[in-house]
């Protein structure tokens, strides 16, 4: 039974660039949720998508966008990277949007 | 506004002594969901236990225990006979429920957890 995936795993990318991050959520699982770590600090929560549609939102600016496929995979994309989005993003899938979240293993992204 | 706090930064034990996490949580809901998540070096999240807050029972798995007092806004976690691979940074984490907008959750900041051989 195969846990979240996401890719990459690490990103090295400079101010003003954009990133697509990419995650495959749990078998069985139709919801995603998509979470900022930055070093030394707690996950921040930044959106939840269920039925494709974005369900929630945290308090992140519009530069942060998702989607959800109809496969129930997601990406989150991040325009106009500054250094400060530089953090550990995690992904966790649900099965329904009330249901525990179990998160995969992270994609680092560093902003130069 | 939800907010959960671990007032404890940092924890240092040696094998086999018996730990205590702390973890206080605010919230106006009646209704909402407690949990701990253990974060190795990996970087995952990894789940432990998630708590209604209408179940106030203690709950015991293997050498870990939690402790839910609602009248002090508490969820501590024990680790009893801590060993070296429990060394990690663990998460309190505490959601709303509310049906049509989900589920968000809000973590505290983490207590590093280092056990010693």
């Amino acid at each position: 039974d195969a846990g979240v995936t996401q890719s990459p795993t690490h990103l090295i990318k400079t101010r003003g660039q954009q990133v697509t991050l990419r995650c495959s959520p749990k078998s069985g699982h139709d919801t995603v949720s998509w979470y900022q770590q930055a070093l030394g600090q707690g996950p921040q929560f930044i959106f939840q998508y269920y039925e494709e549609e974005e369900r929630q939102r945290g308090n992140f600016p519009d530069r942060f966008s998702g989607h959800q496929f109809p496969n129930y995979s997601s990406e989150l994309n991040v325009n106009a990277l500054l250094l400060g989005d530089s953090a550990l993003y995690l992904c966790a899938s649900s099965w329904g949007p009330q249901e525990t979240q179990y998160f995969g293993p992270g994609t680092r992204l560093l902003v130069l | 506004a939800q907010k959960v706090t671990q007032a404890q930064t940092e924890i240092s034990v040696v094998e086999k002594e018996d730990v205590t996490l702390d973890c206080v949580y605010e919230t106006r809901d009646t209704t909402y969901y407690l949990f701990w998540y253990k974060q190795p070096p990996s970087g995952e999240l990894v789940f432990l236990i998630r708590r209604n807050s209408f179940d106030e029972q203690n709950e015991i798995s293997g050498r870990y225990s939690w402790n839910f007092q609602k009248s002090t806004s508490s969820f501590n976690f024990t680790i009893t006979a801590s060993q070296v691979v429990d060394s990690a940074v663990y998460f309190c984490a505490l959601s709303e429920y509310i049906m049509e907008y989900g589920n968000k959750l809000v973590f505290g900041a983490g207590t590093i957890l280092r056990v010693k051989s």
